[in-house]
């Protein structure tokens, strides 16, 4: 079992919906979670970071985390074609300082 | 703000030639991380600055990987003899000092070993 699990997709939404991505761990001691935005070629960006349960509101992005089912996501209000990227969900353990990336989703947004 | 910056871009090499990388971590971050993409794979970590301190190698695949950061500034990661399994995108991420700060990307280095 991977310690990051995301479906690979690719996940197509028309222009003006909601993109929902999901992530789950393993590791119960995860501590926090982030999800990284990469465009083909391009270093992964930080779009959103969490560290408790509930979700935490950015523009338009939200985050939703719930350490009892280990599962965190992202959802994207209002897509846009240029959110199309692939979206990689990271977690830090408890004592340490890496990230554990699962394999990431890639997003398609149809004008 | 400069972000983080690699070096080179690109570098394609023969099986058993040694390769370097570069990684120009943004100003004033102590906290620098290799991380390396194999294809069809998830980013995986290889090692942790912590200036000029190696904090966390567990990553580190074998001794054919060595990594340094001579100063606390910008790091290097050799990689001698280069073997076809080597091949894929290393990245390097810096961070403030402290826990749970934000880890911000470089663009990578893709290496191609032939």
């Amino acid at each position: 079992q991977k310690e990051v699990e995301q479906n690979s997709g690719p996940l197509s939404v028309p222009e003006g919906a909601i993109a929902s991505l999901n992530c789950t761990y393993s590791d119960r001691g995860s501590q926090s979670f982030f999800w990284y935005r990469q465009y083909s070629g391009k270093s992964p960006e930080l779009i959103m970071s969490i560290y408790s349960n509930g979700d935490k509101e950015d523009g338009r992005f939200t985050a939703q985390l719930n350490k009892a089912s280990q599962y965190v996501s992202l959802l994207i209000r209002d897509s846009q074609p240029s959110d199309s990227a692939t979206y990689l969900c990271a977690v830090r353990n408890t004592g340490f300082q890496k990230l554990v990336f699962g394999t990431g989703t890639r997003l398609l947004v149809s004008p | 703000e400069a972000g983080v910056t690699q070096f080179p871009s690109h570098s394609v090499i023969e099986k058993g030639q040694t390769v370097t990388l570069r990684c120009d971590p943004i100003s004033g971050h102590d906290n620098l991380y290799w991380y390396r993409r194999v294809m069809g794979k998830e980013i995986k970590f290889l090692l942790h600055f912590v200036k000029e301190s190696k904090q966390d190698e567990s990553g580190m695949p074998n001794n054919r990987f060595l990594a340094e950061r001579t100063g606390g500034t910008y790091s290097t990661l050799k990689v001698q003899p280069a073997e076809l399994e080597d091949s894929g995108v290393y990245f390097c991420a810096s961070s403030q000092a402290g826990t749970d700060q934000p880890q911000h990307f470089g663009d990578g280095t893709r290496l191609s070993i032939l």
